[in-house]
């Protein structure tokens, strides 16, 4: 099973500021197979990033995303009241897929 | 536009069954894995199960294998998920998702709860 660790669990920023969130795999994963994830509170989870730097359609550009093998990075260049939410990286290259445990971004 | 639509949660007693559906349109749904992922309350993602868009190649998580059966009907657009032996843990809002790849699209989820 491959192992997705996100860092930080919550990242505490104001409106304006650049978050990064990390996400580590226990083995190497194929960037096709690698998304990054937003849930806002009582919504369902939401693409924002595919292939780990291919923002998803709709998605505003200060989304990006980086990284290959076992460290992926998503950025958000300058953070917006409507970003503050859960955000989940996940793998679909082996079975079982997973998830990351999630960085919640707050103000 | 791609739009997927669950249906069948509800309050369920510890050791009962329940079948999820997922309606999906606005895309070939033939040609798409597909997939189940919940959410315990509180919680984060987990992933339950995937099939191939013909239904042979089928797979699922250790927490759910042997009571859960994922299937779909290509000629009504509907992706289906058969819980049995249900137990308090697999208390969850459930999702249906498109894989492509990644989880491209998701449904807005139907809430099971398992509770005597």
């Amino acid at each position: 099973e491959i192992l997705l660790t996100q860092s930080p669990g919550t990242l505490s920023l104001s409106p304006g500021e650049r978050a990064t969130l990390s996400c580590r795999a226990s083995q190497s994963v194929s960037s096709t197979h690698f998304g990054w994830y937003q849930q806002k509170s009582g919504q369902a989870p939401r693409l924002l990033v595919s292939g780990a730097s291919s923002r998803a359609t709709g998605i505003p550009d200060r989304f990006s995303g980086s990284g290959s093998g076992t460290d992926f990075t998503l950025t958000i260049s300058r953070l917006e009241p409507e970003d503050f939410a859960v955000y989940y990286c996940q793998q679909s290259v082996t079975s079982p897929w997973t998830f990351g445990q999630g960085t919640k971004v707050e103000i | 536009q791609a739009q997927l639509v669950e249906s069948g949660g509800g309050l369920v007693k510890p050791g009962g069954s329940l079948r999820l559906s997922c309606a999906a349109s606005g895309f070939t749904f033939s040609d798409y894995f597909m997939s189940w992922v919940r959410q315990a309350p509180g919680k984060g993602l987990e992933w339950v199960s995937y099939i191939d868009g013909r239904g042979s190649t089928i797979n699922y998580a250790d927490s759910v294998k042997g009571r859960f059966t994922i299937s779909r009907d290509n000629a009504k657009n509907l992706l289906f998920l058969q819980m049995n032996s249900l137990r308090a843990e697999d208390t969850a809002v459930y999702y249906c998702t498109r894989a492509n790849y990644v989880l491209d699209v998701w449904g807005q989820g139907t809430t099971v709860a398992v509770s005597s």
